[in-house]
């Protein structure tokens, strides 16, 4: 079945050390993006990508790092300038041009101690 | 970066209450989504809207999408203990890949 897998579910680290989040798609979709949710909060765009080798900063893009390599792959990096790193991050895909709405993966709970 | 406004922002209600809430911009949008999200997991689509005043079902669900583009509305009937989680509205504009999303409206099932 098709879908987007984002790993681990839940992942530890200690403060100053980066950690990068995985999130894969076999939806064949074109873009993709990185939201990050904290409790009792909506969804904050961190960065997006429409195409393979190219992405945009969203609101939230200061202490996060990202690549593109594959189509199927947006891997987010939260590097130790990231002054508060714990929260839940969340992974989307959508079709370019269409108006359907994003795929959500099933997140990742980062905890920095 | 902008957020839309929803109401209320959370909810507490009994089994078998229906249930409204509402979802308001200061732009206009060519598309309205309705997700819901169960706790620890990730949002999962329940209605998509491409007209004004479109009125659209799904189960016990029914969504609008408001004549003036600006505003969306979700209503929910006789609830059940699964229906609890956090509902966001998204408004999405042709041309703009970007979905702009609401705060979200926390539903709690009272027992």
């Amino acid at each position: 079945d098709g879908g987007i897998t984002q790993s681990p579910k839940y992942l530890f680290r200690k403060e100053g050390q980066n950690v990068t989040l995985s999130c894969e798609q076999n939806l064949n979709h074109d873009a993709m993006y990185w939201y990050r949710q904290d409790p009792g909060q909506g969804l904050r765009l961190i960065y997006y990508s429409q195409i393979v080798n190219d992405f945009q900063k969203g609101d939230i893009a200061e202490g996060y790092s990202v690549s593109r390599e594959k189509k199927e792959s947006f891997p987010l990096t939260v590097t130790s300038a990231q002054k508060n790193p714990t929260a839940f991050y969340l992974c989307a895909s959508s079709i370019q041009g269409v108006g359907y709405g994003y795929t959500f993966g099933s997140g990742t709970r980062l905890t920095v101690v | 970066g902008q957020q839309l406004n929803q109401s209320p922002q959370s909810m507490f209600i009994q089994e078998g209450e229906d249930v409204s809430m509402n979802c308001t911009s200061s732009s206009i949008f060519n598309t309205w989504l309705w997700y819901k999200q169960d706790p620890g997991e990730g949002p999962v689509l329940l209605i998509a809207l491409y007209k004004a005043g479109e009125l659209t079902s799904n189960g016990r669900l029914t969504a609008q999408f408001g004549i003036t583009r600006k505003d969306s509305f979700l209503n929910i009937s006789a609830s059940i203990p699964s229906d609890v989680g956090i509902y966001f509205c998204a408004g999405r504009n042709f041309g703009n890949e970007k979905l702009t999303f609401g705060t979200g409206t926390r539903l709690t099932i009272i027992p």
